[in-house]
């Protein structure tokens, strides 16, 4: 099993711009969710989902958008990056026990 | 509003030391308590985690202590390496939410030779 993935590890945007974090999870976990990490700040929910068609907002959804078509992918859609959108954000799923199991992050900057 | 206060923000520890980490949290409807490690550029990754019908879990070096009626916990990392330097987030999620991590601000973990 090759886990959680994310793709792109890197990505700078300029303001504006509009950009998709993939999130592929190849467990057949049915929760899925993403994170972003602010230095100092520790990890904040932007949007999670319990199954494939099922989404619902966390703590920070303000200028983010998800989909969840199927079981495998769970993506993140930045519509019009903005500075604050900086960060580091992570992915990850979790089986019907407790542990969730994350990816190894995009680093976003927009400039 | 933070839901988890974790302290201290960074620590420092000598190579066999005790390192501990303290956390708080304000929802007793929370039902599930990780600490998660994270070295940089990593993911986070479960290093151990307990439920509250329980005050205590050892897993090697490393130990939860857990306070329900005062609303805390506590990671204890025994023997302390250098290799153990790393972040440590406590976390607390609920059913209600789909189990997501409501996660402390971490703390910074230098153990030094």
């Amino acid at each position: 099993n090759a886990g959680v993935t994310q793709t792109p590890k890197f990505r700078i945007l300029k303001i504006g711009q509009s950009m998709t974090l993939q999130c592929t999870q190849d467990m057949n976990h049915n929760y899925m969710y993403w994170y972003r990490q602010d230095p100092g700040m520790g990890l904040k929910l932007i949007y999670y989902s319990v199954g494939a068609g099922i989404t619902d907002k966390g703590e920070v959804p303000n200028g983010y958008n998800v989909s969840r078509s199927t079981t495998e992918d769970f993506p993140l859609r930045l519509e019009l990056a903005a500075p604050s959108q900086t960060s580091v954000y992570f992915c990850a799923s979790r089986p019907r026990d407790n542990e969730q199991f994350f990816g190894p992050g995009t680093r976003l900057t927009v400039l | 509003q933070q839901q988890v206060k974790q302290s201290p923000q960074s620590l420092i520890v000598q190579k066999g030391g005790i390192s501990i980490i303290n956390c708080a949290y304000e929802n007793t409807a929370f039902d599930y308590f990780p600490w998660y490690q994270q070295f940089p550029g990593k993911g986070p990754a479960l290093l151990i985690a307990i439920r509250p019908d329980v005050s205590e879990k050892k897993e090697g070096r490393f130990t939860i202590s857990f306070n329900k009626s005062a609303k805390q916990f506590s990671l204890h990392i025994m023997d302390s390496q250098p290799g153990d330097s790393a972040t440590y987030f406590c976390a607390a999620s609920i059913r209600s939410s789909g189990y997501a991590l409501n996660f402390g601000k971490g703390t910074s973990l230098l153990v030094t030779p």
